[in-house]
């Protein structure tokens, strides 16, 4: 089956630059989401759309935008990159908002290394 | 303070025995609970949900939620050196469908052949 596909796989950055992440969801799957996991942690949600609005917003910083495109994928741009930004990012997706939480579903994951 | 509470182990436990995971949760997380299995550098895979109280059943997989009591458990039967991993508890958001899970830390599970 079909999974969530995220590019790059892997990202070196510099300080202070910028970087674009990418997800595309599983086919029909109309939401995603977005996490960062450090070394050792668990997933921290960031941010998620579900029909290209932004549905629930957590720990993103204000550094970070997202958005969700009229196909269903979604970028994940970061901007004044800092070393404390090295991690884990996945996407996941999922069926659109029902009367319980959805079954989200992950991507790989990029992993962004920041020198 | 965190709202999904874990046990970070290591559990070691042998080959063909139960394992048992538990998960404590807060009030402000929803009663929709995720399990999740991650191998080291890799993406958190989806193993079961569960919505009401009681057992569930899928496989050599059974979760367990008791609400009143705000804890969640996963019970692995046949364990297997491949299940060995890290298994996060996660709990849905209390807005609805679209919103983000909170994770524990996660319980790191070691089969010993």
């Amino acid at each position: 089956a079909a999974g969530v596909i995220q590019s790059p796989r892997h990202l070196i950055k510099e300080k202070r630059e910028t970087a674009t992440l990418k997800c595309y969801p599983i086919p029909r799957h109309d939401t995603v989401y977005w996490y960062q996991q450090g070394p050792g942690q668990d997933p921290q949600f960031l941010i998620s759309f579900y029909e290209k609005m932004q549905s629930d917003k957590g720990s993103i910083p204000d550094r970070f935008s997202a958005q969700q495109f009229s196909d269903y994928h979604s970028e994940l741009n970061m901007s004044s990159l800092e070393l404390g930004d090295s991690a884990l990012y996945f996407c996941a997706s999922s069926l659109g908002p029902g009367t319980v939480a959805s079954k989200q579903y992950f991507g790989p994951g990029t992993r962004l290394t920041v020198t | 303070q965190k709202e999904v509470e874990q046990n970070s182990g290591p559990l070691s436990v042998p080959e063909g025995a139960i394992a048992s995971l538990n998960c404590t949760y807060s009030d402000r997380v929803s009663q929709s609970f995720f399990w999740y299995r991650q191998y080291s550098g890799k993406s958190p895979e989806l193993i079961m949900s569960i919505y009401s109280n009681g057992d569930k059943e899928d496989g050599r997989f059974t979760a367990q939620l008791n609400k009143a009591s705000q804890y969640v458990s996963l019970l692995i039967r046949d364990s297997q050196p491949s299940d060995s991993a890290t298994y996060l508890c996660a709990g849905g958001g209390s807005g609805g469908g679209a919103d983000g899970l909170t994770f524990g830390k996660g319980t790191h599970l070691i089969i010993q052949p």
